[in-house]
């Protein structure tokens, strides 16, 4: 079975604090994607990556960074946290051409 | 640049069928089809490819009008286990490239109650 891992399903952060959410996949993808989940706004996306150390920005990623240095592991940092970024985080991979699969999500909270 | 879905909810009972909708205001090379039950990952349903290629679930059915960038799921004879969020992905036809980028929409909210 396909499995994509995220390192916490519930975080608590405090505002100004740096954040690192991690996902893993084990399938060997190329791609990997990291979402934001609001009531009503669906599935954002804020990086993506198509290959080792490349990404590419998405629709919302003002506040957010991403690290990609192996090709199962794509990491999600929040250089300052700030209560807007309070929502649930989506991690996901595909082979070009083929289906997403989304790790179960982190909720993070930032006080 | 998000696609729009319709409805936003609908409640069925079951063996009811329920159309869900997606337009986009851009050119379409696919549309992706992803259904969340609540407090769980989202799932694969179907890709539909210009052109008319199709993968996915053999027993959930979609169409892909290419000149309208529109694309339509269909459920029918609902079951208790349809119930759950269900989103659309769009992939523009101009950024087509090696990669996959798609952009969801907010979602349907389609309840299934006996």
């Amino acid at each position: 079975d396909v499995k994509v891992t995220q390192s916490s399903r519930y975080l608590v952060k405090r505002t100004g604090e740096k954040v690192f959410l991690e996902c893993v996949q084990d399938m060997d993808h190329e791609n990997m994607f990291w979402y934001r989940q609001d009531p009503g706004l669906g599935l954002r996306l804020i990086y993506f990556s198509y290959d080792v150390k490349m990404k590419e920005k998405g629709d919302i990623p003002e506040g957010y960074s991403v690290s990609r240095e192996k090709k199962e592991r794509f990491s999600l940092i929040l250089e300052s946290a700030s209560t807007n970024q309070t929502s649930m985080y989506l991690c996901a991979s595909s082979s070009t051409g083929n289906e997403q699969f989304f790790g179960p999500g982190t909720r993070l909270t930032v006080l | 640049q998000q696609p729009v879905q319709s409805p936003q909810a609908v409640i069925l009972r079951e063996g009811e069928d329920a159309v869900i909708n997606c337009s986009s205001s851009k050119a379409l090379y696919s549309v992706h089809w992803y259904r969340q039950k609540h407090g769980e990952a989202p799932v694969f349903l179907m890709i539909l490819l210009k052109g008319g290629e199709q993968k996915g679930h053999e027993k959930i059915s979609a169409s892909f009008n290419e000149k309208k960038q529109q694309s339509s799921l269909y459920l029918t004879a609902s079951q208790l286990s349809y119930s759950g969020t269900y989103f659309c992905g769009t992939e523009g036809d101009f950024m087509k490239t090696s990669y996959d980028k798609v952009i969801f929409g907010p979602g349907t909210s389609l309840s299934v109650i006996p």
